[in-house]
């Protein structure tokens, strides 16, 4: 079974510094997708990015991209010039083509003004 | 573009009775909707997959004669729960698979449930 790990339950960053978040995932799949959400406290899930497994490029949205490892199964956020609007839950999220998402334990980012 | 719209976001309702939350994908079609149940400082629990046109998919675990789905059009799926109990007390959330590339679910706002 797939399953998806975040280690980190709580970060915290100085606003205007930078921060990574980070994922593991365990998987047979060669082809998936992989996604980290944000949650802030109004508890509306947001995408932040999304990463396709057979692309070796990282993706990267703005402020926010990710380090891809495939062969360690790894996939980390990394967020720079962190604004206080960055608070939330993150979650790493992992999607076999077409099939449900398995969701990761979460963690709570605080930016510190 | 991507909206996903959940209503409502807040009820309150007395043990026994039951309760319908709708989702609806606003600006595109959706084959595949999902709903989530999320305790306090907890991930997303998996509850059911709902497809339109056909019975939804159960999670082990998730009484499927207790939380009704139906998912009449590619726009509306709904969520009964049926004579509610304290313990169903929850923050439920819906999302909407959008395949065509995407390969994405998103998110409703979620709906806080408290069962009196």
């Amino acid at each position: 079974a797939q399953t998806v790990t975040q280690s980190q339950p709580e970060m915290s960053v100085q606003e205007a510094e930078t921060v990574t978040l980070s994922c593991t995932y365990d998987t047979s799949e060669s082809d998936y997708y992989l996604f980290w959400y944000k949650q802030p406290p109004s508890r509306q899930m947001i995408l932040v990015i999304r990463q396709e497994a057979y692309k070796q490029q990282n993706a990267t949205e703005n402020r926010f991209s990710v380090n891809f490892q495939k062969a360690a199964k790894s996939f980390s956020l990394k967020i720079s010039d962190s604004q206080l609007g960055d608070a939330a839950m993150y979650f790493c999220a992992y999607s076999p083509y077409g099939q449900n998402f398995v969701f990761g334990p979460g963690t709570r980012l605080s930016v510190l003004p | 573009g991507a909206v996903v719209s959940q209503h409502p976001s807040r009820v309150i309702c007395k043990s026994g009775t039951s309760v319908k939350i709708e989702c609806r994908s606003l600006d595109f079609q959706a084959t595949t909707m999902f709903w989530y149940r999320q305790f306090p400082k907890q991930s997303l629990m998996l509850m059911a997959t709902s497809n339109e046109g056909s019975k939804a998919t159960y999670e082990q675990g998730v009484e499927k004669d207790k939380f009704l789905i139906n998912h009449a059009s590619l726009t509306l799926s709904t969520l009964t729960v049926t004579s509610a109990h304290p313990e169903d007390s929850s923050f439920y959330i819906c999302s909407a698979y959008r395949d065509r590339g995407a390969d994405t679910q998103y998110f409703g706002p979620g709906t806080r449930l408290t069962v009196l």
